[in-house]
């Protein structure tokens, strides 16, 4: 079964700097989704950033940006010039291709220090 | 475009009523998800709907919980009879076409039972 897992459940991060978030999942399957969500305080899950399996280049989404290393099952989220908005819960989610679930890791709560 | 509407955003009632959320997906999208978060399980799918069919609801708990979705625009959630147990956010996503695109989600409900 596919897993998503998040190990580090809390961060934080001087304001303008650079922080990275931790992501590994686990499957068998060669095309799958990985996303990236946000939940601010306002509970709203946005969607961040998103990488298809098949793709060699990384996701870039303005001071978004993943590194996505399909051997290793890892895609870290890199978040550059952190701003106090920042500040959420994020999730790593895993889709397989032509799969209805996404599963969600446990989330990583991200404090941004001004 | 108007994102996914759920309503009410907040709700309270005691133990035993009954409770009815809803959900208006976003136009043109095929796929609806009804997800419930808490902060001991974290994110958990309960059922999801491909072309108004329920596809899959082994992550309902209990006969307790019902969904429908008798249009494109439109479903509903409902608890009959809630237990305190049940308190929690309740999301409803939707995508255009599940397995291939991105789930957009609502704002969610915040339900408590007394």
């Amino acid at each position: 079964a596919q897993t998503v897992t998040q190990s580090q459940p809390e961060m934080s991060v001087q304001e303008a700097e650079t922080v990275t978030l931790s992501c590994t999942y686990d499957t068998s399957e060669s095309d799958y989704y990985l996303f990236w969500y946000k939940q601010p305080p306002s509970r709203q899950m946005i969607l961040v950033i998103r990488q298809e399996a098949y793709k060699q280049q990384n996701a870039t989404e303005n001071r978004f940006s993943v590194n996505f290393q399909k051997a290793a099952k890892s895609f870290s989220l890199k978040i550059s010039d952190s701003q106090l908005g920042d500040a959420a819960m994020y999730f790593c989610a895993y889709n397989r291709y032509r799969d209805d679930k996404i599963i969600f890791g446990k989330g990583t709560r991200l404090h941004i220090l001004p | 475009d108007a994102g996914v509407i759920q309503s009410p955003r907040h709700e309270v009632t005691e133990m035993g009523q009954e409770v009815t959320l809803r959900c208006k997906p976003i136009s043109g999208h095929n796929s609806l998800f009804w997800y419930r978060q808490t902060m001991m399980r974290g994110l958990e799918l309960l059922i999801y709907f491909n072309n108004n069919v329920p596809i899959d609801d082994s992550g309902m708990p209990e006969d307790r919980f019902s969904a429908k979705m008798p249009n494109a625009s439109f479903s509903t959630l409902k608890i009959q009879p809630s237990e305190p147990r049940d308190s929690a956010v309740y999301f409803c996503a939707s995508s255009p076409l599940a397995g291939r695109e991105t789930q957009y989600f609502g704002p969610g409900t915040r339900l408590l039972v007394l």
